[in-house]
């Protein structure tokens, strides 16, 4: 089965630019979603189709997908982006996520 | 704006079966163009796939769950069900319902907000 492998944690001070990696056998052959998870709440959509912005979702929210490594971008990081962030792709019918990346904000 | 929300016991004895609907809202659940799916989140843990059905179509399961998951649909009342057999500890966790465009590359979107299932006796 497909993996996919974040890391547990990364921290940034507000202002600054947090780089949220996801990675995975030819990951840039797939479409990679992201999603937001504030604590206690339900997971929301920030990045589709690598790089895609639904709507509502700050500009601050950038992606990117190529060989092995999806990215997650968040500039400008503010305190309400504290929150567990997950990658998302298909293994042929099955959703698989990554493990999660906690964004602390300092 | 379609919205999507849990319901069921909160608590199942082991070796029973855990049995969640889902209530759609905003968008009717007989479109062909999107699937209905079921995920969980084991407290303090990550996000799995449970599977997902598809109106006039199949139902697809994560194989990890060895087949103890059954998802359908009623269309009369709007909604999507999931059972899931022989339960043990191990599948206490925040069940999710959500909806997904058709195609296995899509993204997952809206989820409802979740209900939290304890298998305890």
């Amino acid at each position: 089965s497909y993996v996919l492998t974040q890391s547990p944690s990364v921290s940034v001070a507000p202002g600054e630019t947090a780089r949220i990696t996801c990675g995975g056998d030819n990951i840039g052959e797939k479409s990679v979603h992201w999603y937001q998870q504030r604590p206690g709440q339900a997971p929301v959509l920030v990045i589709y189709y690598d790089k895609d912005r639904p709507s509502g979702i700050p500009e601050r929210f950038s992606g990117s997908n190529s060989g092995s490594t999806a990215t997650l971008t968040i500039s400008r990081v503010e305190g309400g982006d504290e929150a567990d962030y997950y990658c998302q792709v298909w293994d042929h019918t099955s959703g698989v996520f990554g493990g999660g990346t906690k964004l602390t904000v300092l | 704006q379609l919205q999507l929300q849990e319901s069921g016991p909160g608590q199942v004895k082991p070796s029973e079966t855990l049995s969640l609907t889902c209530s759609v809202s905003g968008g009717s659940i007989g479109s062909t163009t999107y699937y209905w799916g079921w995920l969980r989140q084991p407290p303090g843990k990550g996000l799995e796939w449970i599977g997902s059905l598809y109106y006039g179509g199949g139902s697809y399961d994560n194989p990890s769950l060895k087949s103890r998951v059954t998802i359908s649909v009623d269309t009369s009342k709007n909604q999507f069900s999931l059972k899931m057999n022989s339960v043990t500890a191990a599948d206490t966790a925040m069940y999710y319902c959500a909806r997904i465009p058709e195609g296995f590359i899509n993204w997952i979107d809206p989820w409802g907000q979740g209900i939290l299932v304890t298998v305890a006796s």
